[in-house]
């Protein structure tokens, strides 16, 4: 049963315009959470993490919001831009065992 | 920088073979990780290693094992390889000896198609 949960599969954004990638949790004991962006033919790669005692992370174009009561995440991207074409994937971290979600195909329209 | 290496990058493979990927790193971090990632499903995790001389299971473990020699290899084994198998796999690691908090860095990818 998947614990971490991502129910859109494909986003599309016009440039310059905010992308809210949303992602859904079970499992109550993830403390730590992640979201990586992978292009085709490589791997994914870090973006932005947040741990389960704060509900706000920023850096720069990119912020983490952490609703630990409703067991949701979201990935805002603003202004977005057409590099941040990609899929991308939410994590959880439990007893240093990382779940991700199915990930979400963001495309930025220019 | 090398990260993590994987090899080889694609195979092509029968049925019934046996079959190794192998991955290597360098940044000596100590937990280690298996996903395989298909279309609609994500990535979901194989095997992982916590530290050398242990491994666990994950979410999908049937028909792979792992092992964990030393601190920077990985390799992970199909005994018998079947269709059902064929996919993207990525290697992992990440430095979480404090806990929560440590990052995943995946390597590149192994593109393995069982026939």
């Amino acid at each position: 049963d998947q614990q971490v949960k991502q129910n859109s599969p494909s986003l599309s954004v016009q440039e310059g315009r905010i992308s809210i990638l949303n992602c859904d949790y079970t499992n109550s004991m993830f403390d730590y959470f992640l979201w990586y962006k992978k292009y085709p033919a490589e791997g994914p790669t870090f973006l932005i993490s947040i741990s389960s005692i704060k509900d706000k992370n920023e850096d720069g174009r990119f912020t983490v919001f952490l609703n630990k009561s409703a067991k949701h995440l979201s990935l805002h991207i603003v202004p977005s831009q057409p590099g941040d074409s990609a899929v991308y994937f939410c994590a959880a971290n439990d007893r240093n065992q990382f779940y991700f979600g199915t990930g979400t195909s963001l495309t930025v329209i220019p | 920088i090398a990260g993590i290496t994987q090899a080889p990058t694609s195979q092509i493979l029968a049925a019934g073979r046996r079959m190794t990927l192998r991955c290597t790193q360098d940044m000596r971090h100590n937990a280690m990780y298996w996903y395989r990632q298909d279309l609609g499903l994500g990535l979901r995790l194989i095997h992982y290693s916590n530290t050398a001389g242990t491994t666990g299971k994950g979410e999908v473990p049937d028909g792979y094992s792992v092992s964990r020699a030393n601190t920077d290899d990985f390799p992970l084994t199909l005994a018998s390889a079947v269709p059902s198998q064929t996919s993207v796999y990525f290697c992992a690691s990440s430095n979480n000896l404090a806990g929560a908090g440590g990052e995943l860095f995946f390597g590149e990818g192994s593109r393995l198609t069982v026939l």
